[in-house]
């Protein structure tokens, strides 16, 4: 039961490049999604989210797209930075990032950046 | 920076054995939480716990699995009778109020059953 699927599980990119990482879900009843950023050793930390009546979010290098028809959406990040090498989960919510206490998480893409 | 902490960072135990895992989530917030990434899968959430009492809880949360706040800071996931399969990495969180992009986590506690 995977409403939240990474279907990369790792992703090597060259500095000052554009990252870019891919989420996908089944359940037409998500209507709020965000990406964490987990380190080693470490929890997982909030970056960026979006709403449903949204198709785009950015904040600073970080840029999330919802694509509701598709039930996908995406990370850019640009330029890349060594510093951004982590595990990102796309997570997803349905009660619109405060009416449910509950996320679902993707297994995540482990993303490399290459100096 | 305020941060969860969690307790200890590493538990083994024998299967059948019961464990306890320690969290102090930050010292303002009003909303815990239990999650856990058994390895290679995804993070999956257990419980939300808010006015001493459990708000929502996954399948997951059987009747093997407790939560309590015992005092003013501390926040327990008890497992009354560990199975192989609970091992995982068990994440505590916490928010100030019910918007998820302010949930922070803990490091997490590796725990393995033997």
């Amino acid at each position: 039961d995977q409403q939240v699927k990474q279907n990369s599980p790792s992703l090597s990119v060259q500095e000052g490049r554009i990252s870019i990482l891919n989420c996908d879900y089944t359940n037409s009843m998500f209507d709020y999604f965000l990406w964490y950023k987990k380190y080693p050793a470490e929890g997982p930390t909030f970056l960026i989210s979006i709403s449903s009546i949204k198709d785009k979010n950015e904040d600073g290098r970080f840029t999330v797209f919802l694509n509701k028809s598709a039930k996908h959406l995406s990370l850019h990040i640009v330029p890349s930075q060594p510093g951004d090498s982590a595990v990102y989960f796309c997570a997803a919510s349905d009660g619109s990032g405060a009416g449910s206490y509950q996320l679902t998480f993707g297994k995540g893409t482990k993303l490399s950046v290459i100096p | 920076e305020p941060e969860v902490t969690q307790t200890p960072s590493h538990q083994v135990t024998q299967m059948g054995q019961e464990v306890i895992l320690r969290c102090v989530p930050i010292s303002n917030h009003l909303y815990f939480y239990w999650y856990r990434q058994i390895l290679g899968q995804k993070v999956e959430f257990l419980v939300s716990f808010y006015n001493n009492e459990i708000s929502e809880k996954s399948e997951i949360f059987d009747d093997q699995f407790s939560v309590e706040r015992p005092d003013g800071s501390n926040f327990t996931l008890k497992i009354r009778s560990t199975k192989l399969e609970d091992s995982a990495m068990y994440f505590c969180a916490s928010s100030a109020g019910r918007i998820l992009e302010k949930l922070f986590f803990g490091s997490g506690t590796q725990l393995s059953v033997l």
